[in-house]
């Protein structure tokens, strides 16, 4: 089945380390998107990619850097410059050029310990 | 920029009456328009959307939603509620001139009381 998989489910982290979320999607979509959502906060767009090898800022994307070399995959680095990378992190994709709607992943919980 | 407003971030209601929830956008062309539902620790699933065409757009599980340009509103019903549509519910638009551009409210927990 088409979709899009993000791995892991539940992640913690230390302070100070670098950790990496995959987001990988079979789904021919052009574009990409991570999002982190807070509580009562909805939200929030961290990167998006339209195309392979480009990708723009969203609205935080401080603390954060990603990557798009194929296609099918768009995986988000939280570095230890992000203050409060406790969330719930969401990948999506859409396709381009269509009136389509954004298609989710099941998410990442990311817990700093 | 596009911004979409959710009024209430808490709704509830008793299982089969009718639930509204509430979406606006500010935008001066009309953008595409969709509802998501999001489960607790899952990620978010299409309710229904409406690009063009016919305003009053019907989605899954019974809900629907009304586009209107004069009110830039696209409000969320379902004539009866079950104890199953208790979940999160965002708003989303996508920017005409950017096709791939969304733009989410911040939610509504809607909890459905027996």
């Amino acid at each position: 089945d088409g979709g899009i998989t993000q791995s892991p489910k539940y992640l913690f982290r230390k302070e100070g380390q670098n950790v990496t979320l995959s987001c990988e999607q079979n789904l021919n979509h052009d574009a990409m998107y991570w999002y982190r959502q807070d509580p009562g906060q909805g939200l929030r767009l961290i990167y998006y990619s339209q195309i392979v090898n480009d990708f723009q800022k969203g609205d935080i994307a401080e603390g954060y850097s990603v990557s798009r070399e194929k296609k099918e995959s768009f995986p988000l680095t939280v570095t230890s410059a992000q203050k409060n990378p406790t969330a719930f992190y969401l990948c999506a994709s859409s396709g381009m050029g269509h009136q389509g709607e954004a298609f989710f992943g099941q998410g990442t919980r990311l817990t700093v310990v | 920029a596009q911004s979409v407003t959710q009024l209430g971030s808490h709704v509830s209601v008793s299982e089969g009456a009718l639930v509204l929830l509430r979406c606006n956008y500010s935008s001066s062309v009309p953008p595409y328009l969709f509802w998501y539902v999001q489960y607790p620790n899952q990620g978010l699933q299409l309710l229904l959307k409406y690009t063009t065409g016919a305003t009053l757009v019907k989605g899954i599980n019974g809900f629907e939603a009304e586009f209107k340009k004069s009110e830039t509103s696209f409000h969320l019903t379902k004539p009866s509620a079950h104890m199953s549509d208790a979940a999160e519910y965002f708003c989303a638009v996508s920017d005409p001139g950017n096709f791939n551009k969304f733009y989410f409210g911040s939610g509504t927990k809607l909890n459905v009381k027996p």
